[in-house]
């Protein structure tokens, strides 16, 4: 597609509750990106896809958080058992990578999730 | 681990005058990236600026520029003739060069409001 999706735009949830959200990423990126924005905070680095695998999912903050991607290109990211503190704007970004120059990363509009 | 810090969390600037957001990060390594994301209240984050740490020209980009100075660690967004959809969240970010993930590093953001 032309742009980065994601889906659902909101999402609210009650505690307990499990969640998916996804991001369709642009077609031919191999590298994708999940961040978490927090009210009143910074964009918080959560894993990185470069095709299908993950080499970096240090900012996962707990074992209640997941994600896959599937065909180096969808990509889901579930938390489970959700708490009041998952209450955020989940952002998906990707890239090309490989390439001599850094390019920036194309972002989606995010999915906000609330957790009542 | 690498930071970055954004020392403003609001500034306001009058239509057509001048304003400058400051950044500044904290890195060991000499070889790196740093750019400035605008997020207007649609969510998503768009590239405004990016600068190769190893170049020593400042990065300009229509209206916005940037001073990079790299032994103060420093990274401000100078917007000239500011317009009314300048108004938006602004992000510095910060990304090493190589390794095994590309995840961006970001501030917390300043808030920039342009009055008429």
């Amino acid at each position: 597609g032309a742009g980065v999706s994601q889906s659902p735009s909101n999402k609210v949830t009650e505690k307990g509750k499990d969640v998916e959200l996804r991001c369709d990423p642009i077609s031919g990126h191999t590298a994708l990106y999940w961040y978490r924005q927090s009210l009143g905070q910074g964009l918080e680095f959560l894993i990185y896809f470069q095709g299908n695998s993950a080499p970096d999912k240090s900012g996962l903050p707990s074992d209640r958080f997941s994600a896959e991607r599937t065909g180096g290109s969808v990509s889901t990211l579930t938390i489970q058992r959700t708490q009041q503190e998952d209450s955020a704007v989940y952002l998906c970004a990707s890239s090309r990578e490989g390439s001599p120059t850094s390019y920036g990363y194309t972002f989606g509009s995010g999915t906000r999730l609330t957790v009542v | 681990a690498q930071t970055v810090t954004q020392s403003q969390p609001e500034m306001s600037v009058q239509e057509a005058e001048t304003v400058t957001l400051s950044c500044t990060y904290d890195t060991s390594e000499s070889d790196y990236y740093l750019f400035w994301y605008k997020q207007p209240p649609s969510r998503q984050m768009i590239l405004v600026i990016r600068q190769e740490a190893y170049k020593q020209q400042n990065a300009t980009e229509n209206r916005f520029s940037v001073n990079f100075q790299k032994a103060a660690k420093s990274f401000s967004l100078k917007i000239s003739d500011s317009q009314l959809g300048d108004a938006a969240m602004y992000f510095c970010a910060y990304r090493r060069w190589g390794g095994a993930t590309n995840k961006l590093i970001f501030g917390t953001g300043t808030l920039l409001a342009v009055q008429p």
